[in-house]
């Protein structure tokens, strides 16, 4: 069965540090793997996706992600963290065969001044 | 470009009412997505429409969700008539035709039964 899980429900960094929120997954056959923030009274927006090719991908605002098959992994980071990405953070996974999302339970981030 | 909007923003309904809540996605997305989320859980699949057919709706919780998308343009997900376990919040997506495109959401309804 396809799954994603986010370990963390709360992730606390301080502003300038580098942030790092943590996503596994579970699939059948290839994943194509995604990231979304949702701020208050917001919906989900897009940040990244690993459809394939090279492992790290880039996204908005600052944010990257790296693929790693090995360990089933795709983690979201940012080298600086900064007040205003604090939100919350969803990652998503869709086997190759389908086009539905299989979410993660969200990370809160909160980035202190 | 206009995002995906959804109608209401907020519903509180009395158990064993029924709501009705709209989505209007992407102009051109013949993808659209209904999901849940419950309690603070994860967010779930409900259904997938490819235009107007529906592509999935393995996710569909029983027979008291009833959702359309009549000419392929936008599409109404019915509970009819609400329990209490059906509060949460109701996301609408859209996306391209393509595997590789990502998912653009709405801003959710939130439905809240009492």
């Amino acid at each position: 069965a396809q799954s994603v899980a986010q370990p963390e429900d709360q992730v606390n960094v301080a502003e300038g540090n580098p942030l790092t929120v943590k996503c596994t997954y579970s699939v059948s056959g290839n994943p194509y793997l995604f990231w979304y923030v949702q701020y208050p009274n917001r919906g989900l927006q897009f940040l990244l996706k690993y459809i394939t090719g090279d492992n790290l991908v880039k996204g908005s605002y600052g944010f990257e992600a790296e693929f790693n098959k090995s360990q089933t992994s795709f983690h979201l980071k940012k080298p600086s963290a900064l007040v205003s990405d604090s939100a919350l953070y969803f990652c998503a996974v869709r086997d190759s065969g389908t086009y539905k999302y299989i979410f993660g339970t969200g990370t809160r981030l909160k980035v202190l001044a | 470009e206009a995002g995906v909007t959804q109608f209401p923003s907020h519903s509180v309904i009395e158990k064993g009412q029924t709501v009705t809540l709209r989505c209007d996605p992407i102009s051109g997305h013949d993808n659209l997505y209904w999901y849940r989320r419950v309690m603070g859980k994860e967010i779930k699949f409900l259904l997938h429409f490819v235009k107007e057919s529906k592509q999935d709706e393995s996710g569909m919780p029983n027979n008291r969700f009833l959702a359309e998308r009549t000419g392929g343009t936008y599409s109404t997900l019915k509970v009819q008539p609400a329990e209490l376990e059906d509060s949460g919040v109701y996301f609408c997506a859209s996306s391209q035709w393509t595997l590789y495109n990502e998912q653009f959401f709405g801003p959710g309804t939130r439905l809240t039964v009492l």
